[in-house]
């Protein structure tokens, strides 16, 4: 079947490094999404990682490790606004986005 | 950056009413997504269309039905809303071609049936 698993929630300190894991398993893979959701609005996009290895924007990183149907986001100094969930999403051989439910990341001054 | 907009925001309707969500794309995007999200959980397709007069069910069959009869709008209705139905709906919509692009959001309808 076709799964998407990332920790629930994370807290972390403002100004800190703080990484959120995501594993996937779908029928076919075109490549890996992550999306930042702030409560009560729409997910925005942040980092498409289809090839193996790290692709870094700004304070955020995204990793991707094909063979072991693995993914990360890093965040670096940390910001109160980066306050938000963090969707992973597995896009399959239909070009489909099969969604985690998010990590909600919590951060404290 | 995408412009893609949702109307209503908001709405809070009772049980057995016909609700019909609008959606619309400024970006001349071939593709258009229906999506149900409930607080925590992940989302869930329910309709989607890569094209006018091409539309598909998701994995969620929600008693839905959409329509794509102009580039820039994807409707989605609800014939007889019951609480079940309950959710945010987001409309999204990525740009054409066979291969992956990131889907761009609206803002989402807070649908409360009562």
């Amino acid at each position: 079947g076709q799964n998407i698993d990332q920790p629930t929630e994370m807290t972390a300190t403002e100004g800190a490094i703080v990484q959120i894991n995501c594993t996937y398993q779908t029928s076919g893979f075109n490549g890996l999404f992550w999306y930042q959701q702030h409560a009560g609005e729409a997910p925005t996009f942040l980092s498409y990682n289809v090839l193996d290895g790290l692709e870094e924007k700004g304070r955020f990183s995204s990793f991707l490790s094909r063979s072991k149907g693995y993914s990360y986001l890093l965040l670096k100094e940390l910001q109160m606004k980066d306050s938000a969930s963090y969707l992973c999403a597995s896009m399959d051989s239909n070009y489909q986005l099969i969604w985690g439910a998010g990590t909600k990341l919590i951060i404290k001054p | 950056e995408a412009d893609i907009y949702q109307t209503p925001r908001y709405l809070v309707i009772g049980t057995g009413k016909k609700i019909t969500l609008e959606c619309s794309q400024t970006m001349g995007h071939d593709k258009m997504y229906w999506y149900q999200q409930d607080p925590g959980m992940e989302l869930h397709l329910i309709h989607y269309s890569y094209g006018v007069n091409s539309t598909e069910k998701g994995d969620l069959s929600s008693e839905s039905t959409v329509s794509r009869i102009r580039t820039e709008h994807f409707p989605l209705t609800l014939e007889s809303a019951r609480p079940s139905h309950t959710s945010q709906y987001l409309c999204a919509s990525s740009e054409s071609g066979t291969g992956p692009s990131a889907q761009h959001f609206g803002d989402g309808t807070r649908l409360s049936i009562l």
